[in-house]
């Protein structure tokens, strides 16, 4: 089955540091591959996507591409703010008519200190 | 656009009592819902998916009778906790797919429910 092995956390950083949260996938297709942020107190949103290999996601300064040689995808953000301070989810879904169940990692909690 | 909203944000109730909490998409028809569970400091647990007009597809070990979902509309659907206890306490969260073949989800702001 599917699986996402996301870093452990929690992370903190101080401000302007650069950010890397390891994701890695087990897959048995060729799936899209999404990071979720979840500020405190709300819901999910969706942070960037890549939907084939050698794709790269981009958002509010972050970035991941899609590596299918080491099923991976990394989030990286060159310079965090403390507003980024929230949890971060790399999750999956097989692509394909009636099957876009997510499958999500464990998230990973990102502090981030003045 | 695709904004999901979710209601109520926050219930407390009795255990033995049912608990109903509505998702709806607002801008989109969503053709297929999904309803998640989350506990503190934890992933997302997939509960069941559920596709308008039909019956939802429940994740293994997520009892149907106790959560009953309907998905009645292409903008709504609804998640019924029946005879809640305080083990049902948790953060449920809906999420919608905007057409047949989309692997974008978009996902309300949750709904904290807490069984005294």
């Amino acid at each position: 089955g599917n699986s996402v092995t996301q870093m452990e956390g929690p992370v903190t950083l101080s401000e302007e540091a650069f950010l890397t949260i390891n994701c890695t996938y087990t897959a048995t297709g060729y799936p899209s591959l999404f990071w979720y942020v979840q500020y405190p107190g709300e819901g999910l949103q969706l942070l960037l996507k890549a939907t084939k290999a050698d794709d790269k996601g981009s958002n509010k300064g972050f970035e991941a591409t899609y590596r299918k040689e080491t099923t991976s995808f990394h989030l990286e953000k060159g310079s965090v703010q403390v507003s980024d301070s929230a949890v971060y989810f790399c999750a999956l879904s097989d692509r394909g008519f009636g099957n876009e169940k997510l499958t999500f990692g464990t998230g990973t909690r990102l502090t981030i200190i003045p | 656009g695709a904004v999901v909203s979710q209601h109520p944000s926050r219930v407390i109730c009795k255990s033995g009592t049912s608990v109903k909490i509505e998702c709806r998409s607002l801008d989109f028809q969503a053709t297929t819902m999904f309803w998640y569970r989350q506990f503190p400091k934890q992933s997302l647990m997939l509960m069941a998916t559920s596709n308008e007009g039909s019956k939802a597809t429940y994740e293994q070990g997520v009892e149907k009778d106790k959560f009953l979902i309907n998905h009645a509309s292409l903008t709504l659907s609804t998640l019924t906790v029946t005879s809640a206890h305080p083990e049902d306490s948790s953060f449920y969260i809906c999420s919608a797919i905007s057409g047949r073949g989309s692997d974008t989800q978009y996902f309300g702001p949750g709904t904290r429910l807490t069984v005294l």
